[in-house]
Order: C-alpha cells, then structure tokens, then sequence
C-alpha cells in the first residue's frame, strides 16, 4: 500500500496562477481531506469529503475548489494564487467503517507551496 | 465555540527528562473525540492515540501516557525518560461528530542529548 499520495512535493506560483494539488489513496477510505499548515497556526482545515461526489467547506475554504470524482482522489484547486496561500499542504484519509468519526486519519507526505 | 489550546508553542528538555504538552479543548458536546499526531522534521504526520468523550481510563504505551480529564477538558500528553528521537511538533486534535476535525497550533519538543 502506497498509503496517501500527494504530488507535487514542492510548487513555486506567481500571484494570480492556478494550479492543483493532487491527492490519492489507496486505502479505500470514504473520508478525506486537505489541510494547510502555517507556522503557529497548528492544522486548518480547508475542505473535506465523506465520499464521491460529496464535498463540504473547512475552517479556510476562500480561495480553493474541490471535487471527488472517485473513492481515490480529491484534487485540491487554487483559482486564483496569492501570497497568503503560501503554506504546506496536507491531504489525509481516514477510514468509515466501524465507529467512523473515532477513526485517525493518515497523511499524506505534503505539498510545500509558495506564491510570489 | 470549538476550539483547541496547546499553550505551550515550544519545550526544551535535556534526555531523560519527563516532559508534559498539554492540551485543552472547548467544546458544549457530549461526544467528542481526541486525537495527538506527532510530526518528526521529516515533516509527516503520525498517529498517536485516540479517546472518546465516554472514555475517560488514562493510557500508558512505552514511555508515553496520557491523561484525558473531562472535568478540566484537558487530554495532557507526557513522554517519561525523553529521547532525542521525541524531538518533533505534537498537535492535539478533536472531532465532534462527523468529520471536521480542529487541530491545536501544537507543541515543539526540543530534546537535548
């Protein structure tokens, strides 16, 4: 099992570029969800899914798209690039089986973005 | 409001110390889940442990423990006999139901050899 798979591992934007951040799983985990990481600011949550075609807004969503087109993937969209995104990025996928909301989650490795 | 404290941004410890993240949640559930992650310098994020709201029986594995206090809304984290290898960030996180889960701004361990 690769687990959770982000790619690229390091993004250089200008302000104003779009792009997106992929994401994939091999777990068959119904649940994901990407996060970005700022220093002293701990995890926020952008956006998450509980499946395919079922996709609901985080603490941070302004400024980014989500769709889930299937169980593996869920590809994180920036629209329109500025500075503030600039962060890292982490896509990660837990389980619904069983008593699904006291599942963990597994991460993936990150995405290190900047936007000048 | 939902919210997620970890106080201390950062500890320094020499090995073999015993060393103390606390973490505190704010929540009016009566179910809520509690999670800590520990993020090494390599960056990825790692599992821990998790607690539910109904299950208040502290946990010891290895040098780690924790003590979750619903009285206080603290879920404290402590490494016994520090290793450099504890060196990382430690996030606390909490889930109310669903999936939204709220990480604390985390705790950097400096262990010292």
């Amino acid at each position: 099992n690769a687990g959770v798979t982000q790619t690229p591992k390091f993004q250089v934007l200008k302000t104003g570029q779009s792009m997106t951040l992929q994401c994939a799983q091999d777990m068959n985990h119904e649940y994901m969800s990407w996060y970005r990481q700022d220093p002293g600011m701990g995890l926020r949550l952008i956006h998450y899914s509980v499946g395919a075609g079922i996709t609901d807004q985080g603490e941070v969503p302004n400024g980014y798209n989500v769709s889930r087109s299937t169980t593996e993937d869920f590809p994180l969209r920036l629209l329109s690039a500025a500075p503030s995104q600039t962060s890292v990025y982490f896509c990660a996928s837990s389980s619904t089986s069983g008593y699904s909301s006291y599942n963990e989650q597994f991460f993936g490795p990150g995405t290190r973005l900047t936007v000048l | 409001a939902q919210k997620v404290t970890q106080a201390q941004t950062e500890i320094s410890v020499v090995e073999k110390e015993d060393v103390t993240l606390d973490c505190v949640y704010e929540t009016r559930d009566t179910t809520y889940y509690l999670f800590w992650y520990k993020q090494p310098p390599s960056g990825e994020l790692v599992f821990l442990i998790r607690r539910n709201s109904f299950d208040e029986q502290n946990e010891i594995s290895g040098r780690y423990s924790w003590n979750f206090q619903k009285s206080t809304s603290s879920f404290n984290f402590t490494i016994t006999a520090s290793q450099v290898v504890d060196s990382a960030v430690y996030f606390c996180a909490c889930r109310w139901g669903g999936f939204k889960t709220i990480f604390g701004a985390g705790t950097r361990l400096f262990v010292k050899a």
